[in-house]
């Protein structure tokens, strides 16, 4: 079976500082795995995925996530926030067959301070 | 296209109610999936169609859940004698499956419908 652990409930984090979102999954097989950001009252938003080949992803707003399957880590890093980051983020495994059905992370609330 | 919609936004019924949703699709995805998140989780995986088949159903989905897909295109969900743990948010999201492969590499998400049982 598979799961997700995102550690940190709540990041607070001041301005134009740099954050990392940590996420670590446990999978006997392997996973296809995703970050999505989810702004108040809304759905859930693509932020990044990575599927094969480069292990660093690159999101078009600044955010990028590296895969490490040796510590089965898909951390989230972004070197300047901005307010308008404040969201809850969610890492995210599916299966590379099958259902592709994905098994969240309880999520991560990132708060930025002005 | 708009993207996934789902209707309504909010619903608030008193338990014991029969309540039912609706999920609109991207027209040319053939995968659509049911989620359900609660305060403080990630979504949890319900069900999943292919065109118009349920092909998954989640243990969460007891007895008094159901959901249908006619004709491949939109979504329903019911639930029946709601309970107040049935509050939550219910997400829909659809995906186009690669026919050759069958893989996808992601969901789009609607905005959710969030029931409130009192």
């Amino acid at each position: 079976a598979q799961s997700v652990t995102q550690l940190d409930s709540q990041v607070p984090v001041f301005e134009e500082a740099p954050v990392e979102l940590r996420c670590n999954y446990s999978s006997s097989v392997s996973v296809y795995l995703f970050w999505y950001v989810q702004y108040p009252n809304q759905g859930l938003q693509l932020l990044l995925k990575y599927l094969s080949g480069s292990t660093l992803v690159e999101s078009i707003n600044g955010f990028e996530a590296e895969f490490n399957k040796s510590q089965t880590s898909f951390h989230l890093r972004k070197p300047s926030v901005h307010i308008s980051d404040t969201a809850e983020y969610f890492c995210a495994v599916s299966y590379t067959s099958g259902t592709y059905k994905y098994i969240f992370g309880t999520g991560t609330r990132l708060k930025v301070l002005a | 296209d708009t993207g996934v919609s789902q209707d309504p936004r909010h619903k608030i019924t008193k338990r014991g109610q029969n309540v039912t949703f609706r999920c609109d699709p991207i027209s040319e995805h053939n995968r659509l999936y049911w989620y359900r998140q609660t305060l403080g989780q990630g979504p949890e995986f319900l069900t999943y169609f292919q065109n118009e088949a349920q092909l998954e159903k989640s243990r969460l989905l007891s007895d008094r859940f159901s959901a249908e897909r006619p004709k491949g295109s939109f979504s329903t969900l019911e639930i029946q004698r709601t309970e107040q743990g049935d509050s939550a948010m219910y997400l829909c999201a659809s995906s186009l499956a690669l026919r050759r492969t069958g893989a996808n590499y992601g969901y789009t998400f609607g905005s959710g419908t969030r029931l409130t049982v009192v």
